[in-house]
C-alpha cells in the first residue's frame, strides 16, 4: 500500500522559512516523479512543484519560483519542499503526491496534508 | 497557462441520482485530464486519469469522457459517500492546472 507521511508544517512569520517533508513507503520511490500541491483555506487546489524520478528535471509554479526548492533523497524515500521568504498568501495546506510515472504530472496518491500558516 | 473551468460550481442531488459535471480547458489538452474527489478536511482522492481511466479501487459508477477541451465526469446512482467536491486537472503541459471545483451536496 502506498503511504505518504508528511511533516514540517506550522506557524511561521512573514519572511520566514520552513521545510516540508514527505516520507514514502509501499512503492519504489526512486522510480516515480513527486509533486507538491497546495490549497489555501476555502480555495481550490494549486500545483506548486514537481520533481522527476531521477531529480534531473524540476518545475515550479510562478507563485513559488525563486523562493522554494523541491528536492528528494531517494536513499531515504523522502521528498522535501524548502520554502523561503514566506508570505501571507503562502498560507495553505500543502499536499505531497506520488506521480503515475517517472515524469508524469498526474498524482495518483496523496499525502495527508500539512498546514502552513504565515502570520505575524 | 491553461485555464480550467467547471460547471456547475455546486449542485444538489439525492442518493440514486445520476450526476454530471463538466470541465472545460482554455486550449486543447489531448486526453490528459484527471478528476479528483475531496471531502472537507481530507486530502484529495484521485478518481480518473487520461480522461476516462479509473484509478484502482474507484467504483465503476464513476466515469469520465471527453476530448480536446471539453470533458465530463459522471456519477451513476449517487451514493452517500459521494457527497464531496470534485475537481478536474489538466496535466498536458506545465503548469498543471486545476478547475475551481464542483460541490455535490445533499438535496
Amino acid at each position: 500500500e502506498v503511504q505518504l507521511l508528511q511533516s514540517g508544517g506550522g506557524l511561521v512569520l512573514p519572511g520566514g522559512s520552513l521545510r516540508l517533508s514527505c516520507g514514502a513507503s509501499g512503492f519504489s520511490f526512486s522510480q516515480y516523479a513527486m509533486s507538491w500541491v497546495r490549497q489555501a483555506p476555502g480555495k481550490g487546489l494549486e500545483w506548486v512543484s514537481t520533481i522527476t524520478a531521477s531529480g534531473d528535471n524540476i518545475y515550479y509554479s510562478d507563485s513559488v519560483r525563486g523562493r522554494s526548492t523541491i528536492s528528494r533523497d531517494n536513499s531515504k524515500n523522502t521528498l522535501y519542499l524548502q520554502m523561503n521568504s514566506l508570505r501571507a498568501e503562502d498560507t495553505a495546506t500543502y499536499y505531497c503526491g506520488k506521480a503515475w510515472g517517472a515524469i508524469s504530472k498526474y498524482i495518483d496518491n496523496w499525502g495527508q496534508g500539512t498546514l502552513v500558516t504565515v502570520s505575524s | 497557462d491553461i485555464q480550467m473551468t467547471q460547471s456547475p460550481s455546486s449542485l444538489s442531488a439525492s442518493v440514486g441520482d445520476k450526476v454530471t459535471i463538466t470541465c472545460r480547458a482554455s486550449q486543447g489538452i489531448n486526453i490528459y485530464l484527471a478528476w479528483f474527489q475531496q471531502k472537507p478536511g481530507k486530502a484529495p482522492r484521485s478518481l480518473i486519469y487520461a480522461t476516462s481511466t479509473l484509478q484502482s479501487g474507484v467504483p465503476s459508477r464513476f466515469s469520465g469522457s471527453g476530448s480536446g477541451t471539453d470533458f465530463t465526469l459522471t456519477i451513476d446512482s449517487l451514493q452517500p459517500e459521494d457527497f464531496a467536491t470534485y475537481s478536474c486537472q489538466q496535466y498536458n503541459t506545465y503548469p498543471p492546472t486545476f478547475g475551481p471545483g464542483t460541490k455535490v451536496e445533499v438535496k
